[in-house]
Parts: C-alpha cells; sequence; structure tokens
C-alpha cells in the first residue's frame, strides 16, 4: 500500500465530454505528481503539486487539462472535451519533503470512444 | 530533451540466473535515480533509488550508477518467475521535480 488511492479505477467517456479524477493521499504528503502512461510507454510527467500550489506544468498539458490541490490535500485532474488520444492511464504519485522518491497510486484506466 | 533509453526486451532469463537490465540517459545534471516494476495491468511500484555513484544493494536487487557514463542498471540475483515485469527507470534532474521515464524493460524469468 503506497497510501494513494484514485478514484474512480476505470472510466469511460465519449468524445468531447468532460472527465474528473480525484487523487487522496491516505497520509500528510505535500508533494503530489499526477502522469499519464499509454501503453508499451513509461509514465509521462503531467504537473506537480507542492502543498497547494502547482509548481510546475509539462508541455503536454493542453488547455484543456486542469488541475487542482485545494487546502493541500486530495487533488483533482479535469479534461475538458476529451480527445481519443487522452486515453491512458493517469498516476498520481505522492513524496515526503525530504526524500524524492515517489510512490504511485494505482492509476485510473481512461478510456475514450 | 532529456532521454532515458532502455532496451524493450523482453529479456528472457532462466530461474535462479541474475538478470541484468540496463538504463541511459541523457541530461548529465541528473542526480536520482530510480528503479520501478511495473506488472500488467498494475501502476509502477519503487524497488531501488540510488543517487550516488557505486553501487546500492537490497537484498536480491543491486543498483549500479555511473555518471561518468551516464548509465544506471539494476541486477537480480536468483531470478524468480514472480519478477517477470516491466522494469521501469527513472531520472531526475537538478532542475525540476519531474521524474522522467525509460519506455522500460520486460523480464520474463522461465522456470
Amino acid at each position: 500500500d503506497t497510501g494513494v488511492s484514485q478514484d474512480p479505477r476505470h472510466k469511460i467517456t465519449k468524445r468531447g465530454q468532460n472527465v474528473t479524477f480525484r487523487c487522496d493521499p491516505i497520509s500528510e504528503h505535500n508533494r503530489l505528481y499526477w502522469y499519464r502512461q499509454t501503453l508499451g510507454q513509461g509514465p509521462e510527467f503531467l504537473t506537480y503539486f507542492q502543498n497547494e500550489a502547482q509548481l510546475e506544468k509539462s508541455r503536454l498539458l493542453s488547455d484543456r487539462f486542469s488541475a487542482e490541490r485545494p487546502k493541500g490535500s486530495f487533488s483533482t485532474l479535469e479534461i475538458q472535451r476529451t480527445q481519443h488520444e487522452d486515453s491512458a492511464v493517469y498516476l498520481c504519485a505522492i513524496s515526503r519533503c525530504i526524500y524524492n522518491e515517489q510512490f504511485f497510486g494505482p492509476g485510473t484506466r481512461l478510456t475514450v470512444l | 530533451q532529456k532521454e532515458v533509453e532502455q532496451n524493450s526486451g523482453p529479456l528472457s532469463v532462466p530461474e535462479g540466473a541474475i538478470a541484468s537490465l540496463n538504463c541511459t540517459y541523457s541530461d548529465r545534471v541528473s542526480q536520482s535515480f530510480f528503479w520501478y516494476r511495473q506488472y500488467s495491468g498494475k501502476s509502477p511500484e519503487l524497488i531501488m533509488s540510488i543517487y550516488s555513484n557505486g553501487d546500492k544493494e537490497d537484498g536480491r536487487f543491486t543498483a549500479q550508477l555511473n555518471k561518468a557514463s551516464q548509465y544506471v542498471s539494476l541486477l537480480i540475483r536468483d531470478s524468480q518467475p514472480s519478477d517477470s515485469a516491466t522494469y521501469l527507470c527513472a531520472v531526475k534532474g537538478d532542475d525540476g521535480y519531474a521524474l522522467n521515464f525509460g519506455k522500460g524493460t520486460s523480464l520474463l524469468v522461465t522456470p
């Protein structure tokens, strides 16, 4: 158990719909990351939060993607007007301040029809 | 562009043998190096981290880092069928928070 839960675990949506995923660190971790993984690839970094502040965003993160971390606890990732190429597993990871090791949650598998 | 390269495999080793997984990276200022194991349909699981040149051992796993050659490897001793998975190499530079991952090497340990 890495101390991260994600919801939902699976999401099927139609192209053009909006979707929102949630990441819940079970314990206090001030660093939270979102990654995306497609078949046969390693995870690709999307964005990073330190507490409630979004400190880094990948160029991969188009304007259809938005992430929040209100109060520095759980985080949400929203994708607007989903496209087929958004189909992937969206992974949330956490790390503690002094260590840089990142621990992944179970992921949310998104399928865009 | 910061690149992390791994041989995609599959790497097949017999049970009990040593599996050797390799990774090269392009960013010379990389500071932190990680190996993750990923079973099919599961999320990556951290198995080793290494920050300085040399070897780091943890049970059956040994990570080796050579910053001059920009090379990091993972050795798995006494390989078991349960070690069959994809092994992802991840590298973090000094200038950000993101991990850059390779595509992973598929390992198959045959009984």
